[in-house]
């Protein structure tokens, strides 16, 4: 089983409608982000959560929001969609006691909104 | 200015080869360098991370960073065409722990 899990994997959908993306981890991780990725900008960072109490706006947050359920779990809700949100998305952890601290990502979810 | 800038590519190298991948960053307080490896519509795999100026070296993967000129670098020898691939530099600063990561570099390894 994945360390990382988000679903859907892949979500097509029209403008307007509400939609959740959900990500769980069995890694133990205090630190859990939301990134989209779009073709030729790289991975843009949404929201980050250092706990579950601590709920942090990234670089794009505009249209998204976030709820940290528990340790393990961290869902992006897009309230409203719009054509322009169609991208690749990935969660990914942390684990703040370690130095390096690289981020482990999962698998993605293929977001289309019509 | 971005935080960290790669050229997109594509790279051509051909099998056996050398290749080398570059990046530049903005933020001189940037402590951790990492390099990921990513194929079409999966997602970002570490390969290795850095934080001490000069070269590290794992299996076939050599990174080299220079703190003075804000400059990381991969190398990959023998390269093989599973090789292909969009390798992504991200950097981030200790206490802070946002990352920042380039746009990506295509790389193709031709048989």
């Amino acid at each position: 089983d994945a360390d990382v899990t988000q679903t859907p994997r892949n979500r097509i959908t029209k403008t307007g409608k509400r939609i959740m993306l959900e990500c769980s981890q069995t890694k133990g991780h205090d630190r859990m982000y939301w990134y989209r990725q779009d073709p030729g900008l790289g991975l843009r960072l949404i929201y980050y959560s250092f706990d579950v109490k601590d709920i942090n706006k990234g670089e794009i947050s505009d249209g998204y929001s976030v709820s940290r359920q528990a340790q393990a779990k961290f869902s992006l809700s897009l309230e409203s969609a719009i054509p322009n949100q169609t991208a690749l998305y990935f969660c990914a952890t942390s684990d703040p006691r370690t130095e390096d601290q690289p981020q482990h990502f999962g698998d993605g979810t293929r977001l289309s909104i019509l | 200015q971005k935080e960290v800038e790669q050229n997109s590519g594509p790279l051509s190298v051909p099998e056996g080869a050398i290749a080398s991948l570059n990046c530049t960053y903005s933020d001189r307080g940037s402590q951790s360098f990492f390099w990921y490896r990513q194929y079409s519509g999966k997602s970002p795999e570490l390969i290795m991370f850095i934080y001490s100026n000069g070269d590290k070296e794992d299996g076939r993967f050599t990174a080299q960073l220079n703190k003075a000129s804000q400059y990381v670098s991969l190398l990959i020898r023998d390269s093989q065409p599973s090789d292909s691939a969009t390798y992504l530099c991200a950097v981030s600063r200790w206490g802070f722990n946002k990352f920042y990561f380039g746009s990506g570099t295509k790389l193709n390894v031709k048989p």
